[in-house]
């Protein structure tokens, strides 16, 4: 069984278009985590969920919205895409709830979702 | 502010000889410090991390990893590259926030 999926794996799309990418965890966790690794393999954190409540959200422009409809799913939605968007995004998941006992906690990832836009 | 550094965006070995791949951080605190690989096309595995215990750390497939605080420092070290290992490997630091460094992509030659 996958631990962490993201579906689509690739996403070719248009500039201007809004799209959504999928991710589920079956390991009970409580913590959720959207990032972009761009072109260079640089990986920056966007978002993080606890329990579906928003916790962290860095400068990521307003066109991203996470929504979590309960805690086992964190999807992304991306309003007007832009060629600057091109990544691939990763879902991830850990146990604790954000805070002192996140310090230890491992995050597992799902394999990505490769996004193009053209 | 923290940050990660990785000093070597690209290290490449011979099969069977050993692996040092080095990661700098800057915190006001000591952070936990974590080292994940990822493999082509694919999602980031967990090798090892410190969370304050033994100062040095064990991990999967002979990796381990030693923190020095004096130095802060925490290289990821394998006596025997194999083929398998060529990736790309991170070193993350959490403080209040995961910080991922820029990645240090691993080539391992026959």
């Amino acid at each position: 069984d996958t631990a962490v999926s993201q579906t689509p794996k690739y996403l070719v799309t248009q500039m201007g278009n809004d799209k959504s990418i999928k991710c589920e965890q079956n390991l009970g966790h409580d913590t959720m985590y959207w990032y972009k690794q761009d072109s260079k393999k640089f990986l920056k954190i966007m978002f993080s969920y606890n329990n579906k409540e928003l916790i962290i959200n860095e400068t990521v422009p307003n066109r991203f919205s996470p929504k979590s409809p309960d805690k086992a799913h964190l999807n992304l939605h991306i309003n007007s895409l832009e060629l600057g968007d091109s990544a691939v995004y990763f879902c991830a998941s850990s146990q604790a709830p954000s805070g002192l006992a996140s310090r230890t906690d491992t995050q597992y990832f799902g394999p990505g979702t490769r996004l193009t836009v053209l | 502010a923290q940050s990660v550094t990785q000093l070597d965006s690209h290290v490449s070995v011979s099969e069977g000889t050993p692996v040092l791949l080095r990661c700098n951080y800057s915190s006001s605190y000591s952070p936990s410090l974590f080292w994940y690989v990822q493999h082509p096309n694919k999602g980031l595995q967990l090798l090892l991390k410190y969370t304050s215990a033994a100062t040095l750390v064990k991990g999967i497939n002979g990796f381990e990893a030693e923190f020095k605080k004096s130095e802060t420092s925490f290289h990821l070290t394998k006596p025997s590259a194999h083929m398998s290992d060529a990736a790309e490997y991170f070193c993350v630091a959490y403080g209040q926030n995961f910080v991922f460094g820029p990645g240090t992509r691993l080539s391992v030659l026959p």
